[in-house]
């Protein structure tokens, strides 16, 4: 069974200031996706970065990057020079794939940001 | 704005009404998901479409009837529900097993 743990309920950062958001994992599966998604108060859900457990670089998008560490079992997300937008619940979750086409996504209980003017 | 649609955006109804949330998307993905989400809470996997075949149900009542009309559709028809049934709404799409699912802004659900 897959398993996401964030341990950070909520946290807070200054405006233009980094963040990282903390996520570590456990499962058996040699292959496996890990992904971040943002949550704000009106509900949508917006995917942010991916990263797969085979590649060898950390993925980056933007202001976003995924600090993946796979003997550690973590893949924290770095928010760089954050913003007002930013305030909002951020989700990890793991991917487990299906040989129908599909795929099972188990979510950790989430962390909210706020940022502070 | 999202590429996943979802209608409508807020529904109030008693428990005796029968009513359906709406999903659809046009990026050519074959599999859909029905997420369920109380607040501060997870996204909880309810139902899984793969090729428009039921491909994972996660033991939902039946109160819940999915339905995929066609590889852009999807429904779920909802009946006699009960006050705990209040919740978020998500709909989801991948392009497969591999990439990320893409969610629609949700449907408010409140049960009076």
């Amino acid at each position: 069974a897959q398993k996401i743990t964030q341990t950070q309920p909520g946290m807070f950062v200054q405006e233009k200031e980094a963040v990282t958001l903390d996520c570590t994992y456990d499962t058996s599966d040699q292959s496996y996706g890990l992904f971040w998604y943002k949550q704000p108060s009106s509900g949508e859900m917006i995917f942010l970065i991916y990263q797969g457990s085979y590649d060898e670089q950390n993925a980056t998008e933007g202001r976003y990057s995924l600090n993946f560490q796979k003997a550690r079992k973590s893949a924290n997300l770095v928010i760089s020079a954050s913003q007002l937008g930013d305030s909002a619940m951020y989700f990890c979750a793991m991917r487990e794939r299906y040989s129908g086409g599909y795929q099972k996504v188990t979510f950790g209980i989430g962390t909210k940001l706020q940022v502070i003017p | 704005d999202t590429e996943v649609t979802q209608t409508p955006k807020h529904l109030v109804m008693g428990m005796t009404n029968k009513k359906s949330l709406k999903c659809e998307q046009h990026m050519g993905h074959r599999a859909m998901y029905w997420y369920k989400q109380k607040a501060k809470k997870p996204p909880e996997l309810m139902f899984v479409y793969s090729y428009e075949k039921l491909s994972i149900n996660e033991s939902v009542p039946s109160r819940f009837s999915p339905e995929c009309p066609n590889s852009s559709l999807l429904n779920l028809h909802l009946h006699a529900l009960q006050p705990e049934d209040s919740a978020l709404y998500l709909c989801a799409s991948s392009f497969g097993s591999n990439q990320p699912q893409h969610f629609g802004d949700g449907t408010r659900l409140s049960i009076l």
